[in-house]
């Protein structure tokens, strides 16, 4: 089993649809959640973190952390062509980052 | 800030042949990341500095790899001799714990792009 674990997609929905991205994990020690995004054939760049349990939300997007579920989600609310790109979560405890294989979100116009 | 700096970008080379990849970190960060992505394995952390000392390379999948922080501003990746099952994207990462509790905000370079034929 691996440490986390995230459905691939890929996964199309029309613009303003509301998107939701999980992740479970395997670890309990992980203190850290993160949500990167990455566009095609660029680096993937933090979109959101937490620490702990909890929601947390910006704009458009909220994360929520569910320790005792060791689950994890994003939230994309009103969704734009410009959020097409490839989601990772990740999860870190003592500087070691662990990604999850990403899903592949397209938001077609 | 020009951000995490990685060469070359794309690198096409035959199995056998020695490859180094190249990265300068964002100044002041004192983490750096060494990841490599594949489409069936997804994104795997290979190794990582602080404070140019390596911490942790059990990523690091076989004694033909090898990385190197002889600065705060540059690293290197090498693959010797390299094999076609090594292609992927790798990519390098910094970040800077006086930022945060944990090295968790990692700024990702572009990738270099390596094909082994």
């Amino acid at each position: 089993q691996k440490e986390v674990e995230q459905d691939p997609g890929p996964l199309s929905v029309p613009e303003g649809a509301i998107v939701s991205l999980n992740c479970t994990y395997s670890n309990s020690a992980f203190q850290y959640f993160m949500w990167y995004r990455q566009y095609s054939r660029k680096g993937p760049e933090l979109l959101m973190y937490t620490y702990s349990s909890g929601n947390k939300e910006d704009g458009r997007f909220t994360a929520q952390v569910d320790k005792s579920s060791k689950y994890i989600s994003l939230f994309i609310r009103d969704s734009q062509p410009s959020d097409s790109a490839t989601y990772l979560c990740a999860m870190s405890v003592n500087n070691d980052m662990r990604f999850g294989a990403g899903t592949r979100l397209t938001v077609k116009p | 800030d020009a951000g995490v700096i990685q060469s070359p970008r794309h690198e096409v080379t035959e199995m056998g042949q020695e490859v180094t990849l190249r990265c300068k970190p964002i100044s002041g960060h004192d983490y750096l990341f060494w990841y490599r992505q594949t489409m069936m394995r997804g994104l795997e952390l290979l190794i990582y500095f602080n404070n140019n000392v390596p911490i942790d390379d059990s990523g690091m999948p076989e004694d033909r790899f090898s990385a190197k922080m002889p600065n705060a501003s540059f690293s290197t990746l090498k693959i010797q001799p390299s094999e076609p099952r090594d292609s992927a994207v790798y990519f390098c990462a910094s970040s800077s714990l006086a930022r945060t509790r944990d090295a968790h905000e990692q700024f990702f370079g572009p990738g270099t792009r390596l094909t082994v034929l």
